[in-house]
């Protein structure tokens, strides 16, 4: 079963916007990776934030996490239309749980040219 | 480095029958872990294997196993095959297995039961 939700499901913007998508999580974290994945290809590895860390950025990307609230969110700024894939939250949880993830249920970004 | 290795790329099987797919890490990783990919399901965690030793185990029949060789590279075997396991089979790799690192993930077998 997945950790948590994404929200929203889909998302649909034009080009130069930004896209904000939200993650919940049921359980504590060690912490929350956010990946993206093109129209059934391999993850990509995109942001890793700790449960100690509150934000993150990366280049056009920044991703906040409140423990408290057991809630992650992405920020792509200046989006571009290469950017229309599926975005995934996945958490990690302590050392027993070794490097396992749970993910979430994604969201489709499509970013119109 | 080279970056996480997944063999065969697709793959067409019947029902019944048993299906062997491949992963090779990161080079220096030790930590190899594999997922499935369904519309229905979504991701979900089948098995991580680290200094050859099963780590964890999601919640998948027997029929789902798995194994790890000394230099790393990973096998995931499927027994008796049914219609429900078409999915996109995913393999990460990690440098360790605290929890705490970056996986990697390779592009996906995917496989089709006919």
């Amino acid at each position: 079963s997945q950790q948590g939700e994404e929200d929203p499901q889909a998302l649909s913007i034009q080009e130069g916007e930004n896209a904000t998508m939200n993650c919940s999580y049921k359980t504590s974290i060690n912490n929350l990776q956010w990946y993206r994945q093109n129209s059934g290809r391999g993850l990509v590895h995109l942001i890793l934030i700790r449960s100690n860390e509150r934000e993150k950025h990366s280049g056009r990307l920044r991703v906040t996490l409140d423990t408290s609230k057991k809630s992650s969110s992405l920020l792509i700024t200046a989006s571009r239309a290469a950017d229309t894939a599926s975005y995934f939250c996945a958490t990690a949880g302590g050392e027993t749980s070794g490097s396992r993830l749970t993910f979430g249920e994604g969201t489709q970004l499509t970013v119109n040219p | 480095k080279a970056g996480v290795t997944q063999t065969p790329r697709y793959l067409i099987k019947t029902r019944g029958q048993q299906v062997t797919l491949s992963c090779s890490p990161i080079s220096g990783h030790r930590s190899v872990s594999w997922y499935q990919q369904t519309p229905g399901q979504g991701l979900q965690f089948l098995f991580e294997y680290f200094s050859e030793t099963q780590r964890n185990k999601g919640n998948f029949p027997g029929r789902f196993s798995g194994r790890q060789f000394s230099n790393s590279r990973s096998e995931m075997n499927v027994s008796t095959l049914e219609l429900g396991d078409s999915a996109l089979y995913l393999c990460a790799s990690s440098l360790l297995s605290y929890g705490g690192e970056t996986q990697y993930f390779g592009p996906g077998t995917r496989l089709l039961v006919l």
